[in-house]
């Protein structure tokens, strides 16, 4: 399959402290990417996107970046919860309808 | 607005079974792609369908097959399960190609 998934790479951090997750994305022609959530028995879960027409976008207590250069997209949480302990993964679209590759995922621990 | 709605949400089928999960997307939305989540692959592309139409198609065998209504709900079926098949399937629903994608609660199949 294209999204390889292995050991999960894991984050801990402590409550409040701020957190970046990071993803390696595949293919250059890529236009669109979003970052989600998924916590244990429930499907992933929209956190925000960025167009690759943009470096940065901002939403609530989350940033992405996109480096196209290299092929990179952030994710940073601030002040981080414990409510924010789950699974990221970030997914790539490039114009191929609604098809979205993901990445292998990351799971942040976060510590109260 | 109610979220993407997927039923059931386990299943427990024998090897050599076949099997059929639903899912409905948010109203409005014509695009609905599958996933299968395993722990060891992660999360791969099985197919979409936009308009009653399947658009993409991801690397797995013919045993796996879907199909959209005109009221955007999509079905997909799994013949002749193996134990391999055992994984959450997820359901994601959007408007169209590099847009918002939002997950179901997923079918947690068992082959046993």
């Amino acid at each position: 399959g294209e999204s390889v998934g292995l050991h999960l790479p894991t984050l801990s951090v402590q409550e409040g402290d701020n957190s970046i997750i990071n993803c390696a994305y595949s293919n250059s022609a890529s236009d669109y990417f979003i970052w989600y959530k998924q916590e244990s028995g429930k499907g992933p879960q929209f956190i925000i996107d960025i167009r690759s027409n943009m470096d940065k976008r901002q939403g609530q207590r989350v940033t992405v970046l996109l480096n196209k250069t290299v092929k990179h997209l952030s994710l940073q949480i601030a002040a981080t919860q414990p409510g924010d302990s789950a699974v990221y993964f970030c997914a790539e679209n490039y114009n191929q309808g609604g098809k979205l590759i993901f990445g292998q995922g990351t799971e942040l621990s976060v510590k109260p | 607005k109610a979220g993407v709605t997927q039923t059931p949400r386990y299943l427990i089928k024998t090897r050599g079974q076949q099997v059929t999960l639903s899912c409905s997307p948010i109203s409005g939305h014509r695009s609905v792609s599958w996933y299968q989540q395993t722990p060891g692959q992660g999360l791969q592309f099985l197919f979409e369908y936009f308009s009653e139409t399947q658009r993409n198609k991801g690397n797995f065998p013919g045993r796996f097959s879907g199909r959209q209504f005109s009221n955007s709900r999509s079905e997909m079926n799994v013949s002749t399960l193996e134990l391999g098949d055992s994984a959450l399937y997820l359901c994601a629903s959007s408007s169209g190609s590099g847009t918002e994608a939002f997950f179901g609660q997923g079918t947690r199949l068992t082959v046993v």
